[in-house]
């Protein structure tokens, strides 16, 4: 499987959006790309996931460029409750690969 | 929907017991579940694939004798950790891959296995 490269750490202020960058160059054809949070000492919660077009739902857009290799999850309102360990993950319905993610601190 | 759940919550144990956890899937059924650990401010780790019906796929570096898998039904994973000793202490998590087709994962909320 693919692996993914994020920031470590992001801040952001509440009620603004947070956009959490993340690189996968090496990602193949049939390779969706997932995001997950994990807040501390919980199992992680599925956020979105997409193959080649942009998606959106009620927690959040998934923005993946043409050439499929980086994405950028966007949280439009941030709240204190998205604080959390963001994880970027590539694969094509098999095991996951955990990187380290991005840990976003939502600040009042 | 697609609720996973894991028993206990957390547990202690003493060095040498055997320990198991168990991870079901409520409201789906799950061919395939996983399993990973995580040890403090580091990321999950995959430890094992488990397949309903057959043998579980371990990652290497992973021992099979010491982390004992089974998925004998549909909904219904379980691990246990044999002869546990305090490096084995940690956050166990399971996740069940989804039925709809779009390759999902869904994650149990974690036990805390604490080995003394």
């Amino acid at each position: 499987d693919a692996k993914t490269t994020q920031p470590p750490s992001m801040d952001c202020a509440e009620g603004r959006a947070a956009n959490l960058p993340c690189n996968h160059s090496t990602i193949s054809g049939n390779e969706y790309v997932y995001w997950y949070r994990q807040i501390h000492s919980q199992g992680p919660q599925y956020i979105i996931h997409g193959l080649k077009n942009n998606e959106t739902n009620e927690m959040a857009s998934l923005i993946i460029t043409e050439d499929r290799k980086s994405s950028t999850l966007i949280l439009p309102h941030a709240t204190l409750r998205d604080t959390a360990v963001y994880y970027c993950i590539v694969g094509s319905g098999n095991q996951f690969y955990f990187g380290t993610g991005t840990s976003l601190t939502v600040i009042p | 929907g697609a609720v996973v759940s894991q028993h206990p919550s957390w547990v202690i144990c003493k060095s040498g017991t055997s320990v198991k956890i168990e991870c079901r899937s409520l409201d789906f059924q799950a061919t395939t579940m996983f399993w990973y650990r995580q040890f403090p401010k580091q990321s999950l780790m995959l430890m094992a694939t488990s397949n309903e019906g057959s043998k579980a796929t371990y990652e290497q570096g992973v021992e099979k004798d010491k982390f004992l898998i089974n998925h004998a039904s549909l909904t219904l994973s379980t691990l246990t950790v044999t002869s546990a000793h305090p490096e084995d202490s940690s956050f166990y998590i399971c996740s069940a891959l989804g039925d709809r087709g779009n390759y999902e994962q869904y994650f149990g909320p974690g036990t805390r296995l604490t080995v003394t």
